[in-house]
């Protein structure tokens, strides 16, 4: 099955500074979309992205899905930002498969 | 209405108990799925209906018996569960099968 790999695993960072989240995975995908989950464990939808490039607010997102790779940018971190962001990606097996997650710290 | 409710928010059960977890929503959505996530790693499906009927079984362990009473609404039955079991289980739907998923706020369950 397809790969799905995340880096950093970890990143603590200080409060208004920018971050850079990658997603490689290792086969063509049709589909593709980031979360970020809470530390209560809520999960929230942030891009659905097969390719290309998206905007909303401070995050934004690009895939380059010949290359097989994806990128989240976060600008201006907030601690509201901390938690965990998953890629999760389908490749012709009808299911997302997620990333093991960067875990990011922002503080204040 | 954007929002995927799911009761209860904490469950514990012993090992003989039968429980059932539910989930709703009410964004028109037609496809619905149930997660397992263990502590620190990512969610793992384990059923997905569409269109009221069971389209993905991901080998679940027969204790766990999903059901899809209509369109809003989706259930786990939980019967003669593990410790192993113990996990936050995530409710997700969206519009249609593999579009942009909503998640609900979980069921954090322990086992005992």
């Amino acid at each position: 099955g397809i790969q799905v790999e995340q880096s950093p695993p970890d990143l603590i960072l200080q409060e208004g500074a920018n971050s850079t989240l990658r997603c490689n995975f290792s086969d063509s995908v049709n589909n593709l979309q980031w979360f970020h989950q809470n530390p209560w464990g809520q999960l929230i939808n942030l891009f659905y992205i097969p390719s290309g490039t998206k905007q909303n607010g401070r995050l934004s997102a690009t895939t380059v899905a010949t290359e097989r790779y994806s990128l989240l940018y976060i600008s201006s971190s907030q601690t509201t930002d901390s938690g965990v962001y998953f890629c999760a990606v389908e490749a012709g097996a009808q299911k997302l498969v997620f990333g093991q997650g960067t875990r990011l710290t922002i503080n204040p | 209405d954007t929002e995927v409710t799911q009761t209860p928010k904490h469950l514990v059960m012993g090992m003989t108990n039968k429980k059932s977890l539910k989930c709703e929503q009410h964004m028109g959505h037609r496809a619905m799925y149930w997660y397992k996530q263990k502590a620190k790693k990512p969610p793992e499906l384990m059923f997905v209906y569409s269109y009221e009927k069971l389209s993905i079984n991901e080998s679940v362990p027969s204790r766990f018996s999903p059901e899809c009473p209509n369109s809003s609404l989706l259930n786990l039955h939980l019967h003669a569960l593990q410790p192993e079991d113990s996990a936050l289980y995530l409710c997700a739907s969206s519009y249609n099968y593999l579009d942009t998923q909503y998640f609900g706020p979980g069921t954090r369950l322990t086992v005992l």
